[in-house]
């Protein structure tokens, strides 16, 4: 079975450090790879996609970029944080069954 | 620009009744629609999904309608139960080979007892 596995749970981090959320997936190869934030009272706003390897493509102008350096790993980073980028982070991949996503458990950042 | 639409930030009902959960749409190139379903602190799960080609799906106690024209879903929940208390996001795709979902702001669905 496909399972999908993204870490840390909850990160806070200070202003001007570092980022790196890594997701993966198992069960399958060549997903289609996504990643949502979904900020404080808004609903989820997609960041980034991949179709394969190295296949990035982005969605909204921001601090954050991604990477994809495994089929089934899929990178969130940042070199600076800000504020704003606090929020629920979601790692999903493509099920070519229903065309719907499953979705990654999340990882909550607070930017201090 | 908010290609997906839900106004209703809440909405609450008996158990037992039906919850009815509405979204809009604007792009005309949408042409496969689905709803998810949200614990606090947990990704959201798939609940069930719709083509343009269809007007209604139904799965157990969820059903969601499709009007075309006026670009508009549904989601009904019958009999609604305490434990569909969560936030509820349709959304909606144009290019089903990329997978870009474009998502509502969610329906915080609460159901009493």
């Amino acid at each position: 079975s496909q399972t999908i596995h993204q870490w840390p749970a909850t990160l806070v981090q200070p202003v001007g450090s570092p980022l790196s959320l890594e997701c993966t997936v198992e069960g399958t190869s060549n997903p289609n790879l996504y990643w949502y934030r979904q900020a404080a009272g808004r609903g989820l706003q997609l960041l980034f996609y991949s179709v394969g390897i190295g296949q990035i493509s982005s969605e909204v102008p921001q601090n954050l970029s991604a990477s994809r350096p495994q089929d089934r790993q899929f990178i969130l980073s940042s070199k600076k944080l800000l504020l704003s980028d606090s929020g629920f982070y979601l790692c999903a991949w493509l099920s070519r069954t229903n065309y719907g996503y499953t979705f990654g458990s999340g990882t909550r950042l607070t930017v201090v | 620009d908010q290609q997906v639409k839900q106004n209703s930030p809440s909405l609450s009902v008996q158990e037992g009744r039906i919850s009815i959960l509405n979204c809009d749409y604007t792009n005309s190139m949408f042409d496969y629609f689905l709803w998810y379903k949200k614990y606090p602190a947990e990704g959201p799960t798939f609940l069930i999904s719709i083509s343009s080609i269809k007007d209604k799906n139904e799965d157990g106690r969820f059903t969601v309608f499709l009007n075309k024209s006026a670009k508009h879903l549904s989601l009904h929940i019958v009999p609604s139960q305490p434990g569909d208390s969560a936030v509820y996001f349709c959304a909606a795709s144009a290019m089903r080979n990329t997978g870009k979902l474009i998502f509502g702001q969610g329906t915080t669905l609460q159901v009493k007892p």
